[in-house]
């Protein structure tokens, strides 16, 4: 296992255009969570997953946003109607419950020109 | 809201000097905490971790050291070299039977000149 992996790994979209996402996890964590990432911030929040089930989403989720784990392995985020304040890196990081280990992936780099 | 702040935004530093980065955390709940390096473009790498339980804790060059009792952690450097530069930020784990999720701060700079 190669540790959390995310594609594609930069993204370029016109504004009101869907994106999707995905993220591979280590294969033996059962947590996946997806943050966003400006320019000079820290990473915050956005949902997480504990095995297929969605069990925290933040109010930084819009409807335009959603994400999915069908098989509590792979996941993916969709954003809908992209607007230029969505630009962003998204990250994906994975932990198993009760042990912890978080990590994270490169990220997407998301520009909505 | 609870939050996790840095005091020091940027550091520079000397290659072969030791580095401090501050850190401090409003929720006194709080049990499990990491040290992130990000580099430019790249996620946040893990550095070092360290529970509530304990005061200190050392890895290879570096040192994390948590007063819960001014809810301050800080990650220490020795001998800074320049592939240290990057940008450092605590995350806070919230309770495992609530997710887990991190909660991180704004991050510090650390540039470390040769």
């Amino acid at each position: 296992d190669t540790g959390v992996s995310q594609d594609p790994r930069h993204k370029i979209t016109k504004r009101g255009q869907n994106v999707t996402f995905r993220c591979d996890p280590i294969s033996e964590h059962n947590r996946l969570y997806w943050y966003r990432q400006t320019l000079g911030q820290g990473p915050e929040f956005l949902t997480y997953f504990q095995n297929e089930a969605q069990l925290e989403k933040s109010r930084l989720l819009s409807d335009r946003f959603s994400a999915e784990r069908p098989k509590g392995s792979f996941s993916t985020l969709e954003i809908q109607r992209t607007e230029q304040g969505d630009s962003a890196m998204y990250l994906c990081a994975s932990s198993l419950q009760g042990a912890g280990g978080y990590t994270f992936g490169s990220g997407t780099r998301l520009t909505v020109v | 809201g609870e939050s996790v702040g840095l005091h020091l935004p940027t550091l520079s530093v000397q290659e072969g000097d030791n580095s401090i980065i501050n850190c401090a955390y409003s929720n006194s709940a709080s049990d499990y905490f990491i040290w992130y390096k990000q580099e430019s473009g790249k996620g946040p790498q893990f550095i070092i971790d360290i529970r509530s339980n304990m005061d200190k804790r050392q890895g290879q060059r570096v040192t994390v050291l948590l007063n819960k009792t001014v809810k301050h952690l800080s990650l220490q450097i020795a001998a800074t070299q320049p592939g240290d530069s990057a940008v450092y930020f605590c995350a806070e784990a919230g309770a495992d039977n609530q997710g887990g999720k991190l909660i991180f701060g704004q991050g510090t700079e650390l540039s470390v000149k040769p």
